[in-house]
């Protein structure tokens, strides 16, 4: 099975400053990776998937990069909206696996 | 409207069954790969399973905790998904989402989710 591995478990930030978020797989999953949001007691959301690609009527402030084993997710400007639980999750084999997911907290 | 709604979920107790159903509206549901996710109450997300299209045999894929227990099956007739639970433990229990899994993309349309209680 891949490992995903996000750091840091939990983050402190402010309105408006620059997130990111980094997530490692044990081996490489080439682009199949994507990128959820989820706020308590919803389910998750999709932001970014093929490591890269935006997902329709997600804001911009969201962008992904990466390949093969190392991926970040970055928040240009963290909005009040943008406090939440953020999990990565590979596609490219199974078991389909999540990193363990990163809590984004106001500073 | 796209979206997917489970039923089913509720209290079982261990060695039991449950049947959890997610019905989809506002999209071709026969075209698209449909998986079960799961999240243990304040956990992470795990991954449950996989159900393909007839056009790939309906083949599955499982998760090795709950392969040999749990059955995905889908009838596109009624736009449902469903997951089969059989000797239930303790450690399912989590809130089962079912989600829409295109080719290429990532799961992009969720369910709301449905909570399983095992316990005695």
């Amino acid at each position: 099975d891949i490992q995903m591995t996000q750091s840091p478990s939990t983050l402190s930030a402010s309105v408006g400053d620059r997130v990111t978020i980094t997530c490692r797989a044990s081996q490489s999953v080439s682009v199949w990776l994507a990128w959820y949001q989820q706020k308590p007691g919803k389910a998750p959301n999709l932001l970014i998937y093929k490591a890269s690609s935006l997902e329709s009527g997600v804001p911009s402030r969201f962008s992904g990069s990466g390949f093969g084993t190392e991926f970040t997710l970055t928040i240009s400007s963290l909005q009040p909206d943008d406090f939440a639980t953020y999990y990565c999750q590979q596609s490219n084999s199974f078991p389909r696996t999540f990193g363990q997911g990163t809590r984004v907290e106001i500073k | 409207e796209v979206q997917l709604v489970e039923s089913g979920g509720g209290l079982v107790q261990p060695g039991g069954s449950l049947r959890l159903s997610c019905e989809a509206s506002g999209f071709t549901f026969s075209d698209d790969y449909m998986d079960w996710v799961r999240q243990a109450p304040g956990k992470g997300l795990e991954w449950v399973g996989r159900v393909r299209t007839k056009a790939d045999s309906y083949s599955t894929e499982y998760a090795a905790s709950v392969k040999d227990r749990f059955s995905i099956s889908r009838d596109d007739s009624k736009n449902s998904l469903y997951l089969q639970m059989n000797s239930l433990k303790t450690e399912d229990t989590a809130v089962y989402y079912c989600a829409r899994a295109p080719v290429g993309s990532g799961f992009n349309i969720w369910g709301q989710g449905t909570m399983v209680t095992v316990s005695s």
